[in-house]
């Protein structure tokens, strides 16, 4: 079955450290997004990549990074972690963008210490 | 940009009732309206969306309204089952601008009284 898959599910770690989540996907689609999720806060987004050539800033980019190594890999760090990234992040992916379906992945849940 | 307002936070309703979430947007130009709902512990899933040229859409027990004019939109849900207690997120979007990106509510977690 196609699937958006993030790694790792769960992290912890300590302020000031450097830290990458990581999706890939079989669904074979153009678009990936990174997504936070706050409690009261609804999903915001942080990153959004066209194609392999074409990086976007969302809404919360400040203290995030990017890389879409290849067009089924999009990776989000967070090169010095503080506390209030402690978060729920998702990955996903379209096929026809902001106006068709959002394919998440599971999550992965990051706690910075 | 955007600003979505979703109303209300929580919501509790005995099963078998109906359930009515209301959300609010702010640029005119959005023609794009989805509803994720995000069961405990999972990944949100798109249930039902909307276009700005039909005014209502329906799928079995949930269906959705949109007034342009007033710039709202709501989600419908009737004769509520346990398995609809969720989260369920309203977005908006506009798909002529060339940026890209939902706008998403905060979110009403729905609880079905059994």
């Amino acid at each position: 079955d196609a699937d958006v898959t993030q790694t790792p599910r769960n992290r912890i770690t300590k302020t000031g450290k450097r830290i990458m989540l990581e999706c890939s996907q079989t669904k074979g689609h153009d678009r990936m997004y990174w997504y936070r999720q706050d409690p009261g806060l609804g999903l915001r987004l942080i990153y959004y990549s066209f194609d392999v050539k074409d990086i976007n800033k969302g809404e919360i980019s400040d203290g995030y990074s990017v890389s879409r190594q290849a067009q089924a890999k999009f990776s989000l760090s967070l090169e010095s972690a503080i506390p209030n990234q402690t978060a729920l992040y998702f990955c996903a992916t379209s096929a026809v963008g902001v106006t068709g379906e959002l394919f998440f992945g599971e999550g992965s849940r990051l706690t910075v210490l | 940009g955007e600003n979505v307002e979703q109303h209300p936070s929580t919501l509790s309703v005995q099963e078998g009732d109906s359930a009515v979430i209301k959300c609010t947007y702010s640029d005119s130009a959005s023609n794009y309206f989805p509803w994720y709902k995000q069961e405990l512990g999972k990944r949100p899933q798109l249930i039902i969306d909307i276009r700005s040229n039909v005014g209502e859409k329906k799928d079995q027990r949930i269906a959705v309204t949109l007034n342009k004019t007033a710039k709202h939109f709501s989600l419908h849900i009737t004769e509520t089952q346990p398995e609809d207690s969720a989260v369920y997120f309203c977005a908006a979007a506009y798909s002529g601008g060339g940026a890209d990106g939902l706008t998403f509510g905060k979110g009403t977690h729905l609880i079905i009284q059994p």
